[in-house]
């Protein structure tokens, strides 16, 4: 079975600080990765996604991913960070066999203090 | 394009009440169709899914059902409703790349308080 594990719960830094957020992520097989953000008050919006190719993936916004397989991690950075980046952000990972539905983090609580 | 619809919005129930919550999609056919539930400070959680008219999956014990009437309409619902059902309800759907890969896609989302 598929899990993933999002370890900071929640960050608080300050506008134009560097942001990273891991994800680790436990399936044997070939997956698919994402990273959704949740504004306040807003539905899911997909962020940016992996499928193959390239490990280092852009999204909207200025934010990155990159996926290291060895350490099935697929951590979430921006180099400066903006108040309105304020949401919660959630890794989550999919496979193209079976079920073919996602699995989630718990998510990250991302708070930008001007 | 593919379009998802939820309706409604909000609810405000009381415990004890049936519950109806409605998603249909546009724009393909024979989707993937999955139930999530967003608890307050949690995660979101898959409660359903379903890879075809009147197949439906359920991935955690609980106090809801899910039916697949049509193959693009999903409906998650209750008989009688607990506190603990209040939440967040996604419907998403997912679709095959032209390479073969997953790709999920979700509706707005129904906030459901129960009281």
């Amino acid at each position: 079975a598929q899990s993933v594990s999002q370890h900071n719960h929640h960050v608080i830094l300050s506008e134009a600080a560097s942001l990273e957020l891991g994800c680790n992520y436990s399936y044997g097989g070939t997956v698919n990765l994402f990273w959704y953000v949740q504004y306040p008050g807003q539905h899911l919006q997909l962020l940016l996604k992996y499928f193959s190719g390239d490990p280092l993936v852009k999204g909207i916004k200025g934010f990155e991913a990159e996926f290291i397989k060895s350490k099935f991690s697929f951590n979430l950075r921006k180099p400066s960070v903006q108040w309105s980046d304020t949401a919660e952000y959630f890794c989550a990972v999919t496979s193209d066999t079976g079920r073919r539905a996602l699995t989630f983090g718990s998510g990250t609580r991302l708070q930008v203090q001007p | 394009s593919q379009t998802i619809h939820q309706w409604p919005a909000t609810l405000v129930q009381p415990v004890g009440s049936p519950l109806s919550l409605e998603c249909t999609v546009e724009g393909t056919s024979n989707p993937n169709l999955y139930w999530y539930r967003q608890a307050a400070g949690r995660g979101l959680q898959l409660l359903f899914y379903s890879v075809g008219i009147g197949q439906i999956s359920s991935e955690v014990p609980q106090n809801l059902s899910a039916s697949r009437p049509q193959d693009r309409q999903f409906i998650l619902s209750s008989k009688k409703l607990l506190l603990s059902d209040s939440g967040f309800y996604l419907c998403a759907w997912s679709v095959r790349t032209s390479g073969g890969r997953t790709l999920p896609y979700f509706g707005p989302g129904t906030r459901l308080t129960v009281t």
